[in-house]
């Protein structure tokens, strides 16, 4: 394990459902990410939080909810979702700074 | 916007030769520079990065050079083996601290 563990790894819900997918960094890290990797944009951005507060959401559709309630821990909630959202769902962490980033094994969600 | 164009989106070389990837960015106050590799299935990983004090980085078969001028930067792969083949993304650290990703280039080794 890379010290970001992500849960679950793979996930199918229907258009009407709400699940949430979790991830978790022991790392020390204070900033934590969500991105979203499909074929058609290989890494889109879609959350940021550094020191627990969102610093950048990019205009993600409200039917994606971030929650951070701590350093630690990053969640992504979801609600009424559409087949387009399929997709891997990356979390990462990062020192902030001039350091990369340590990304989780990814969520695989299939939008049904 | 904050931009990386990366080329090619795919490169296919034969064991043993050498492979090149470029990104270029458009912000000029950019100053960090990472290279991810992302083998299938799996999640990506950081292999080298580039800070902009410096032109070039090199470890073991895996070197990066950097051209502030020219607002480009390149992967180098020598004497690759099978286990290079991936997907390579290349990114710069943006105004806001999050990195942004190039599209990505599909690496194939052939033995």
């Amino acid at each position: 394990e890379t010290g970001v563990t992500q849960t679950p790894r793979h996930l199918v819900m229907g258009m009407t459902n709400k699940k949430s997918l979790k991830c978790e960094q022991h790392l020390g890290h204070n900033a934590m990410y969500w991105y979203k990797q499909s074929a058609k944009k290989p890494l889109e951005l879609m959350f940021v939080y550094s020191l627990e507060e969102r610093v950048e959401n990019n205009s993600v559709p409200s039917r994606f909810s971030p929650e951070c309630p701590n350093s630690s821990h990053l969640f992504l909630h979801l609600h009424t979702l559409q087949p387009e959202d399929s997709a891997l769902y990356l979390c990462a962490s990062s020192q902030g700074g001039n350091y990369g980033y340590t990304f989780g094994s990814g969520t695989r969600l299939t939008v049904v | 916007g904050e931009n990386v164009e990366q080329h090619p989106s795919t490169l296919s070389v034969q064991e043993g030769d050498s492979a090149v990837i470029k990104c270029t960015y458009s912000d000029s106050a950019s100053n960090y520079f990472p290279w991810y590799k992302q083998e299938l299935g799996k999640r990506p990983q950081l292999i080298i990065d580039i800070r902009s004090n410096v032109g070039e980085k090199k470890d073991q078969r895996i070197a990066v050079t950097l051209n502030k001028t020219a607002k480009h930067f390149s992967l180098h792969i020598t004497e690759t083996q099978p286990e290079d083949s991936a997907v390579y993304f290349c990114a710069e650290r943006g105004s806001q601290g999050n990195l942004i990703f190039g599209k990505g280039t599909k690496l194939s080794v052939k033995p």
